[in-house]
């Protein structure tokens, strides 16, 4: 079955900075790979997403690149904010089943 | 907020409990999905319905047992848990049971503390 790997588990940067998560993926099958940001007390929320027929997508001050050579998909966060901070989750999916990455917690220091 | 709700949001339970949570979605889709968030580990899938119809039962115990009796309500009821499944349980849903074109991505609710004495 499909497993994702997530790197790296903390990632702390400083408030402006760049902020990069990279996730691999072992099913070439896998065809839809979100991403999700989760806030302390709350669920995860789809921030960006992106499908295997297009190799990067951007908004605003995130963008996902993917690699399906590799089998790997980046999350880059510019300009980073202290509101950025949260767990980052990646997942991959094929036939509707999403397969998650253990998590990312991102500290954005002031 | 997000269109999918939950609750309670935390239940503290005995081992020989029964005890229901319940997810409720407002986007008009079609398929509902329950995940048990643990520490440390990655968001496992426990059980996916398609048109109130379960699709998928990812080798979940027996003592915990869904109900969907319409496209909006999910319930996951709970008995004789152990303390292992303490946990965040989370509730998603999307539009229709991967027919792509977007109609897979997954809205999540806030989830529901569980704490098993």
């Amino acid at each position: 079955g499909e497993n994702v790997e997530q790197h790296p588990s903390t990632l702390s940067v400083q408030e402006g900075d760049s902020a990069v998560i990279k996730c691999t993926y072992s099913d070439s099958a896998s065809n839809y790979f979100p991403w999700y940001k989760q806030e302390l007390g709350k669920g995860p929320q789809l921030i960006i997403d992106i499908r295997s027929n297009v190799g990067e997508k951007k908004d605003q001050r995130i963008a996902v690149t993917l690699n399906k050579t590799a089998k790997h998909f980046s999350l880059h966060i510019t300009e980073t904010q202290p509101e950025d901070s949260a767990v980052y989750f990646c997942a991959a999916s094929k036939r509707g089943n999403l397969i998650f990455g253990k998590g990312t917690k991102l500290s954005v220091k002031p | 907020e997000t269109g999918v709700t939950q609750t309670p949001r935390h239940l503290v339970m005995g081992m020989t409990n029964k005890k229901s949570l319940k997810c409720e979605q407002h986007l008009g889709h079609n398929a509902m999905y329950w995940y048990k968030q643990s520490a440390k580990k990655p968001l496992e899938l426990m059980f996916v319905y398609s048109l109130e119809e379960r699709v998928e039962n990812n080798s979940v115990p027996s003592r915990f047992s869904p109900e969907c009796p319409n496209s909006s309500h999910l319930f996951l009821h709970l008995h004789t848990l152990q303390p292992e499944d303490s946990a965040l349980y989370l509730c998603a849903s999307s539009q229709a049971l991967n027919r792509g074109l977007g109609t897979d991505t997954q809205y999540f609710g806030p989830g529901t503390r569980l704490t098993v004495l």
